[in-house]
């Protein structure tokens, strides 16, 4: 049984398409994520939800609109994709936003890449 | 802020020895949690480990142990009896408590473990 789901695991598409990847988390966590996942393998946060209520937005390009319709749920949409929108976007989730271990729970990524 | 620092690209250690990844970070929090997550080529993020700052006693999981020098702002990571599927990017990441709870990572260090 999955503990943070993602889909799709493999997205290709053209320049200046929309696309939205989905996350969910059966953990019963308050907080959800999302980092990219860059060529050379750095991992930098995007997002994070708290409640379905938005805690963090990192200097991320308008384009990207995260949407949390309920805890359990993280989605990503992006707009007029890029092709440095090319990466891997991993969700993530963790129990608490203040305090708990820190410990984050990940997806297993979905591979996006912009011809 | 935070900054995390893995100073080893690349790193390999033959089969059933030890090895020792380095990572030194910078936080002006007092609290804080360390972290040490696997990436396989599967891509799925593993935690293997970790610290609560607060902690003297440096953290085991069975093969893996770490060194935590908090004045130094060092926290190694070691693999004892390395194994084949510890072939892996490792990690080092840092979730500083009391603030905005996010998970800031490394550039992270290839482990070759060769047969």
């Amino acid at each position: 049984d999955t503990a943070v789901s993602q889909t799709p695991k493999y997205l290709v598409t053209q320049m200046g398409n929309d696309k939205s990847i989905k996350c969910e988390q059966n953990l019963g966590h308050d907080t959800m994520y999302w980092y990219k996942q860059d060529s050379k393998k750095f991992l930098k946060i995007m997002f994070s939800y708290n409640n379905k209520e938005l805690i963090i937005n990192e200097t991320v390009p308008n384009r990207f609109s995260p949407k949390s319709p309920d805890k359990a749920h993280l989605n990503l949409h992006i707009n007029s994709l890029e092709l440095g929108d090319s990466a891997v976007y991993f969700c993530a989730s963790s129990p608490t936003h203040f305090g708990g271990t820190g410990e984050l729970f990940f997806g297993e990524g979905s591979r996006l890449t912009v011809l | 802020a935070q900054t995390v620092t893995q100073s080893q690209p690349e790193m390999s250690v033959q089969e059933a020895e030890t090895v020792t990844l380095s990572c030194t970070y910078d936080t002006s929090e007092s609290n804080y949690y360390l972290f040490w997550y696997k990436q396989p080529p599967s891509r799925q993020m593993i935690l293997v480990i970790r610290q609560e700052a607060y902690k003297q006693q440096n953290a085991t999981e069975n093969r893996f142990s770490v060194n935590f020098q908090k004045a130094a702002k060092s926290f190694s990571l070691k693999i004892s009896d390395s194994q084949l599927g510890d072939t892996a990017m490792y990690f080092c990441a840092i979730n500083p408590q009391g603030g905005s709870e996010k998970l800031v990572f490394g550039k992270g260090t290839k482990l070759t473990v060769n047969p």
